[in-house]
């Protein structure tokens, strides 16, 4: 069984331009969620899907940042325009709909703003 | 809401000797409790969590972590480590099936 994919695994941007992060959950896995890590900060959680539709976005930071799910299956997070502060690590985690919460997640995305 | 405070952001340790990754938690109602660890270039891994039941908890690498309600703390124990336990250990809270607040995580090095 695949794991979490996320692309790209690296990216680095000047400030006001657009990047485009795409993740692959475990097939099957329903739930899937953003979180992001700001160096020396801890991770922060961004938002949950539950297939297709928005369940919590409350740690969205503004609305530089949207996020979809068509579908139900993979997603992206899009970041327009990328200031200074987006630079940090984007992790994906997906989970069953039903069970115990394990959030199995991804190798991560380390965007870098210039 | 939730919070999570790691005491030890950098945890040195010689290999074969025991550690503690300590891990406190706020919370005004019921959470599950998770330790992640995260191997160098690598993703997030879950190491072991408590749901439920037994307040002590082990992984199957000799981990162990015990669930105390009282102090709400959840740190984590190995009692002899090795080279390869050298990581970063995020403790996580959940109270539901949805998203996990995490510590700031401890940097593990386990020196020969």
């Amino acid at each position: 069984e695949a794991g979490v994919t996320q692309f790209p695994s690296h990216s680095v941007i000047e400030k006001g331009q657009t990047v485009t992060l795409r993740c692959d959950p475990i097939s099957g896995h329903d739930n899937l969620y953003w979180y992001r890590r700001v160096m020396g900060k801890e991770i922060k959680f961004l938002l949950h899907f539950v297939k297709e539709s928005k369940q919590d976005e409350s740690g969205m930071p503004n609305n530089r940042f949207l996020a979809e799910r068509t579908g139900g299956t993979y997603s992206t997070l899009k970041v327009q325009p990328a200031e200074l502060e987006d630079s940090g690590v984007y992790f994906c985690a997906s989970s069953h709909l039903s069970g115990n919460n394990e959030q199995f997640f991804g190798p991560g995305t380390r965007l870098t703003v210039l | 809401a939730q919070s999570v405070t790691q005491l030890d952001s950098q945890v040195p340790v010689f290999e074969e000797a025991p550690v503690e990754l300590r891990c406190n938690y706020s919370s005004s109602v019921s959470v599950y409790l998770f330790w992640y660890v995260q191997y160098p270039n690598q993703g997030l891994q879950l190491l072991l969590k408590y749901l439920s039941g037994s307040t002590l908890v082990e992984s199957i690498n000799g981990f162990e972590a015990e669930f105390n309600k009282s102090q709400t703390s959840f740190h984590l124990r190995k009692p002899s480590v090795h080279i390869s336990d050298t990581a970063e250990y995020f403790c996580a809270v959940s109270a539901s099936y949805g998203k996990l607040t995490f510590g700031q995580g401890t940097i593990l090095t386990v020196h020969p």
